[in-house]
């Protein structure tokens, strides 16, 4: 069955530091998205992202971060210089469907961890 | 803006009784409704959808969600619990944003089920 894959599972930094988490979406899926959870806690929205620009970007998505589809495949979130409040598990979503009528498929997730 | 609020933070039921997950929402417009599952370390799975028909949808696992427009609401029920279904429960939203929409989704309700 396809599936969203994201690597690093898991990522440790100091703050200040640049990341960069990387996310394959299903291979036929046309929408992609960030979210973010923190400590298990509620799912937040990040940005969505269709025919390689922002669709939409919450308040959390600052100029402290990017997104970009470099190559066809892979779907990456860069945060530029990291904070503790950064710290959290990101996961990376995509969909197939326009509209609202489609589901999201989600990664496991990359646990963000800033000292 | 859309919203989605689910009311317990916990519910606990014997293994072998009905359960229900409580889910309320806000929205502009015809609301798209989701429940996704979380296990500890992964990521939300989709369980089922409410688009448009019958109120009553069936998803995996044997779980279902009733809609209920008058009341605004989308719970999330199973008609005999196993111990394997303890994990997080999501209800999430899709509003009429756009070509890539986002799914907002409420806190989260942890179902403990216990033998």
């Amino acid at each position: 069955e396809p599936e969203v894959t994201q690597t690093p599972s898991h990522q440790v930094t100091q703050m200040g530091q640049e990341v960069i988490l990387r996310c394959v979406p299903i291979s036929n899926h046309l929408y992609f998205y960030w979210y973010r959870q923190i400590l298990g806690q509620k799912v937040e929205f990040l940005v969505s992202f269709y025919n390689n620009e922002i669709s939409e970007k919450s308040e959390i998505f600052d100029d402290q971060f990017s997104v970009e589809r470099p190559d066809g495949s892979n779907f990456t979130l860069k945060i530029r210089s990291t904070k503790l409040e950064d710290s959290a598990m990101y996961f990376c979503a995509s969909s197939v469907r326009t509209g609202t009528t489609g589901e999201l498929f989600f990664g496991e997730g990359s646990r963000l961890t800033v000292l | 803006a859309q919203s989605v609020a689910q009311p317990e933070d916990q519910v606990n039921v014997a293994e072998g009784n009905p359960l229900t997950v409580k889910c309320t929402y806000s929205v502009s417009g015809n609301p798209y409704l989701f429940w996704y599952v979380q296990y500890p370390n992964r990521g939300l799975q989709f369980l089922l959808k409410y688009i448009t028909g019958d109120n009553l949808v069936k998803g995996s696992y044997g779980f279902e969600a009733e809609f209920n427009k008058s009341q605004t609401s989308f719970h999330l029920k199973k008609p005999s619990a196993l111990v394997s279904d303890s994990a997080l429960y999501f209800c999430a939203v899709r509003g009429l944003g756009g070509t890539a929409s986002k799914l907002t989704f409420g806190t989260g309700t942890r179902l403990q089920v216990t033998l």
